[in-house]
């Protein structure tokens, strides 16, 4: 079946860091690739989205990029805030399926 | 902006107690789903639901779970008999379509504590 793998936290840097979360995934097919994020005390938001083979997501800074070759959707951003500590979940949904599959969480602390 | 809400945020019951997680997806979105995530594991998916009726369920959404909506609002999660190990957070999420390339919203969660 489909499965996602991601680094396991928790990642500590601090503010203004460069930051990379490791995502590769197994899936037949063409899913689409997702980031989550998950602030302290609410619930799962989108970060961003790839829906196909070299496709960039980006958003509030952050990037993905979907590499079909090395399965990989690996989250970057050149300048961590404080303010982007969170859990951050890598996702993804195949083609015929309605529900997404999720990696465990990447734990992301960033210290003044 | 349009968001899904859950309630409780949190509920205790008793093991062998029914429970019922309520949801308010977004009102213009077609497909409802259920999550949930036991503590230190992964999201996994448990059952969507489209037209009244499930789509597509896990194999971890058996006879003990049931969804419902019950009115044009509210979609609805029950477990028939809790057990220790369904403590978890559930998470509701919604969506205008299906597929791949759909994004889902999801909910706050709710945390089910079984004691």
């Amino acid at each position: 079946g489909d499965s996602v793998t991601q680094m396991e936290g928790p990642v500590t840097l601090s503010e203004e860091a460069f930051l990379t979360i490791n995502c590769t995934y197994t899936a037949t097919g063409y899913p689409s690739l997702f980031w989550y994020v998950q602030y302290p005390g609410e619930g799962l938001q989108l970060l961003l989205k790839a829906t196909k083979a070299d496709d960039k997501g980006s958003n509030k800074g952050f990037e993905a990029t979907y590499r079909k070759e090395t399965t990989s959707f690996h989250l970057e951003k050149g300048s961590v805030q404080v303010s982007d500590s969170a859990v951050y979940f890598c996702a993804l949904r195949g083609g015929g399926a309605d529900g997404l599959t999720f990696g465990k969480g990447t734990h992301l602390i960033i210290q003044p | 902006e349009p968001e899904v809400t859950q309630t409780p945020s949190h509920q205790v019951t008793q093991m062998g107690q029914e429970v019922i997680l309520r949801c308010v997806p977004i009102s213009n979105h077609l497909y409802f789903y259920w999550y949930r995530q036991i503590l230190g594991q992964k999201v996994e998916f448990l059952v969507s639901f489209y037209n009244n009726e499930i789509s597509e369920k896990s194999e971890i959404f058996d006879d003990q779970f049931s969804v419902e909506r019950p009115d044009g609002s509210n979609f609805t999660l029950k477990i028939r008999s809790t057990k220790l190990e369904d403590s978890a957070m559930y998470f509701c999420a919604s969506s205008a379509g299906r597929g791949a390339r759909t994004e889902a919203f999801f909910g706050q969660g709710t945390r089910l504590t079984v004691v």
